[in-house]
Order: structure tokens, then sequence, then C-alpha cells
């Protein structure tokens, strides 16, 4: 099975501040990633599909990009609603696997 | 607007069995791949299994922790989804969501999601 390995695994920002999260699979998923926002208590929502696709209604604010191996998810300038966990998983062949995540904490 | 309902859920003892569900409305349902998710108490997201659509063979995959205890089936005429989990373990308690699995037209994967459903398992 392909594994997913995102870093860090807690980030301290402020608001105004770009971030960016990192997710390396253990072999190519070609473009197959997507990316998910989870707030506490509540379902994932998918952010970014196909490595750099922004799924509709999300913030400009939000991007990703990467293939094969390493993929990114930037926030370009924090907002206070964007603290939360984030989850990138690929979808390449017949399995699906998600990263462990990272939180995202205010500084 | 895609909404997704899960059922189902509560307490087990450990080796039991439970069947969940998941009522769509909105979308042509027989035209999409289903799957499901779980969440263990303060951990990560774990992918269970996914089901295509009949229309492209109605097969499915699992994770391999459940594969072979857990099956996903669908019932198209009454657009439902169901998650029958059976030899349940205390690892296995999470809240377990629906989603939407690929979308062959937009190569998207995730788009909708329910609320979630816990399944305890304890004695």
């Amino acid at each position: 099975d392909i594994q997913m390995t995102q870093s860090p695994s807690t980030l301290s920002a402020s608001v105004g501040d770009r971030v960016t999260i990192t997710c390396r699979a253990s072999q190519s998923v070609s473009g197959w990633l997507a990316w998910y926002q989870q707030r506490p208590g509540k379902a994932p929502k998918l952010l970014i599909y196909k490595a750099s696709s922004l799924e509709s209604g999300v913030p400009s604010r939000f991007s990703g990009s990467g293939s094969g191996t390493e993929f990114t998810l930037t926030i370009s300038s924090l907002q206070p609603e964007d603290f939360a966990t984030y989850y990138c998983q690929h979808y390449n062949g017949d399995s699906r696997t998600f990263g462990q995540g990272t939180k995202v904490e205010i500084k | 607007e895609v909404q997704l309902v899960e059922s189902g859920g509560g307490l087990i003892k450990p080796g039991g069995s439970l069947r969940l569900s998941c009522a769509a409305s909105e979308f042509t349902f027989s035209y999409a791949w289903m799957g499901w998710v779980r969440q263990a108490p303060g951990k990560g997201l774990e992918w269970v299994g996914r089901i295509r659509s009949k229309a492209d063979g109605g097969t499915t995959d699992y994770a391999a922790p459940v594969k072979g205890r857990f099956t996903i089936s669908r019932d198209d005429s009454k657009n439902m989804l169901f998650l029958q989990m059976n030899s349940l373990e205390t690892e296995d308690t999470a809240v377990y969501y629906c989603s939407t699995d690929w979308d062959g037209h937009r190569g998207s994967q995730g788009a909708s999601w329910g609320q979630g459903t816990l399944v305890t398992v304890s004695s």
C-alpha cells in the first residue's frame, strides 16, 4: 500500500501568515492527490483535488501543487477560520490513503 | 446540494456485528462511486473502502484492517449505501463517514461527506 507522510504534524502561525504543508507519497501517485480541511467535530471538507484544482466555493488563498511523490498545500494569508487540521489523501488506483494530518494552531 | 446522512451507529460488544446506512439525495446516486472513511477518537482519517457504480462493475475495495470483516453494498433503487461490519474489534471504535468517492467527470475525490455516525466497540 502507498503510504502518505505529512509534515509538519503541527504548525503554529498567525493570522496573515503564509503557510505551507507538505505531503510525500511512498511511490508515485501521479496527480491523484486531494487535500481536506477538518474542523473539530465536523466532517472533512474537500479543498483541492487532482493536486492543484480548487474545489468550487473554496477561497483562492488555498492552492495546491506537486506531482508524483511530493505535494504541497499553501494558504497564502491565514484567516481565523483556517485554524483546523489538514489531510492529504491519494486516490491512485484501487486504494486510498490519508496522511496523518497537520494541525494548524494559533501562534 | 448533495446530502449524505449516516445512521446505525451505537455501542456493540467485541465480536458483534453492526450495519451502517447512508441515505443519499440531491444527486444521481446510481452513477456515483461511494466510500466509507472512519476516524478513531482523537486520531486521523482512515480510509475503509469504496464501491464503484453498477455501470462500472459495482465492485468493492477495502483497506487491509477491515478486509474480510466489512462489506460495502448499495441499493440504487433507494439511494442507500451500507457498511456491514462483522467480527468487530475495539480498534474499530470510530466515527464512520459516508462520502462520495471518485468522480470521473471532474477527476475529483471525496467532494461530499455525511456528518458521521459513532460506533463504539466495548464490552
